[in-house]
């Protein structure tokens, strides 16, 4: 495989579940991201990982909980969600924490 | 403002060209991009311009950046149905990370 790919593909959780998105990138990357699209809204930077470390946390909700085990792999587990965290989530990769990034497909995620 | 604007919506005639619009607010970026999104599909990187340059044209792509007006512009020329599409500006700001506005959602109608 090649590139970033991101599982699953589409995600359907009512709010009391608890799930996690995955995220591998065989790029040979050290930092990874997660965002959140939503409709007529910008790309919203979640968080940023540089070597495993988290770099960024822009005031995300303690519902989403992202989880990097290695330069590879970025996980964000969810719980307790809400209807609008309805969204695509997106993972990204880059080297050195230096645009430009890389994306997966992402996660197609509904809250009912 | 704080977020990077574009329209979010834009329809041509296959075979126009297409102009996508955008403003960005940190003037110390020192790339300005553009991304892609076909349905289904995460973000492609399209083409990129660096801060000092006013144009680049790669192919049926041209990228003008005025950076007084902070203003970013994609020109896609002789737009196909395959360019439907929607298309992301992005700028570099806050300790290196890329801030994207809403997108344009470009329809090329046959």
């Amino acid at each position: 495989e090649t590139g970033v790919t991101q599982t699953p593909r589409h995600l359907v959780m009512g709010m009391t579940n608890k799930k996690s998105l995955k995220c591998e990138q065989h790029l040979g990357h050290n930092a990874m991201y997660w965002y959140k699209q939503s409709a007529k809204k910008p790309l919203e930077l979640m968080f940023v990982y540089n070597f495993k470390e988290q770099t960024e946390n822009n005031s995300v909700p303690s519902r989403f909980s992202p989880e990097c085990p290695n330069s590879s792999h970025l996980f964000l587990h969810l719980h307790t969600l809400q209807p609008e965290d309805s969204a695509l989530y997106l993972c990204a990769s880059s080297q050195d924490r230096v645009p430009p990034l890389h994306f997966g497909n992402g996660t197609r995620l509904t809250v009912t | 403002g704080e977020d990077v604007e574009q329209s979010l919506f834009l329809s041509v005639r296959e075979g126009d060209s297409s102009v996508i619009n955008c403003t960005y607010t940190d003037s110390s970026s020192t790339y300005l991009y553009w991304y892609k999104q076909e349905p289904g599909a995460g973000l492609q990187l399209l083409t990129y311009i660096f801060s000092n340059m006013d144009m680049k044209q790669d192919q049926r792509l041209t990228v003008l950046l005025n950076k007084k007006d902070k203003h970013l512009s994609l020109r896609i020329a002789d737009t196909q149905t395959g360019d439907s599409a929607i298309y992301f500006c992005a700028e570099i700001k806050e300790a290196n990370n890329l801030f994207f506005g809403t997108g344009t959602r470009l329809t090329v109608i046959p």
